[in-house]
């Protein structure tokens, strides 16, 4: 089935040190983002790939980047994770922007900053 | 600013039927869109209105005004597996999505 798949599903990490998330998709589909979402709070967009183009959201801050070195792979770096960081972490696709294009999420990595 | 809003919590028994309502003030609208989202899971995709009026969609249905800036979702013939939060998201002129917090629906026997 294709989908969209995230790794790990949960990880914990201590205060400072570097953590990578991973979001692969057999869509093929040629958009891709990275949301936060704390408990009981909508979806924070934090960046975006039109193809190969980065998007990056004004106010994601500067601890996080992200890399897209093909089109089925997607990585979130937290350089430096604060307690404030601990959030689940969404991946999603669609095929276009515009238009009746759903974004399909993965199942989410949930990560705890100690 | 772009702000949607919608209820935090709603109660409703098994077998009825409940509305969710969400209002929005965006920059711009190119369509909504409402998504189920069980606890600890990804946000699942149940309906996406750019037009007025009712799309129907099975147990579920979703009604735009745009003039009103107002949608809602209606479930019918709720299951315990309903329980869940749904949340509205629209997109605006720059075709960026706007989420709302999400209503936890909470389904009662």
């Amino acid at each position: 089935d294709a989908m969209v798949i995230q790794n790990p599903r949960y990880q914990v990490t201590q205060f400072g040190k570097p953590v990578t998330l991973s979001c692969s998709q057999t869509l093929n589909h040629n958009v891709m983002y990275w949301y936060q979402q704390k408990s009981s709070q909508a979806p924070k967009l934090l960046f975006h790939y039109y193809d190969k183009d980065f998007n990056n959201e004004a106010d994601t801050p500067d601890n996080f980047q992200s890399r897209r070195p093909n089109t089925s792979f997607c990585f979130l770096d937290i350089r430096s994770p604060g307690l404030g960081d601990t959030a689940m972490y969404l991946c999603a696709t669609s095929l276009q922007v515009e238009g009746y294009n759903e974004q399909f999420f993965g199942p989410g990595t949930r990560l705890t900053v100690l | 600013g772009q702000n949607i809003d919608q209820p935090t919590e709603m109660t409703a028994t098994e077998g009825a039927i409940v509305q969710i309502n969400c209002t929005y003030q965006t920059s711009g609208f190119n369509g909504l869109f409402w998504y189920q989202q069980h606890a600890g899971e990804a946000p699942t995709f149940l309906s996406y209105n750019v037009l007025d009026g009712l799309e129907e969609k099975g147990r579920f249905s979703s009604f735009l005004s745009r003039s009103k800036g107002y949608s809602y979702l209606l479930l019918k013939e709720l299951q315990m597996k309903d329980s869940a939060s749904y949340l509205c998201a629209v997109r605006d002129s720059n075709y960026q999505l706007i989420w709302g917090a999400g209503t936890k629906l909470i389904i009662k026997p």
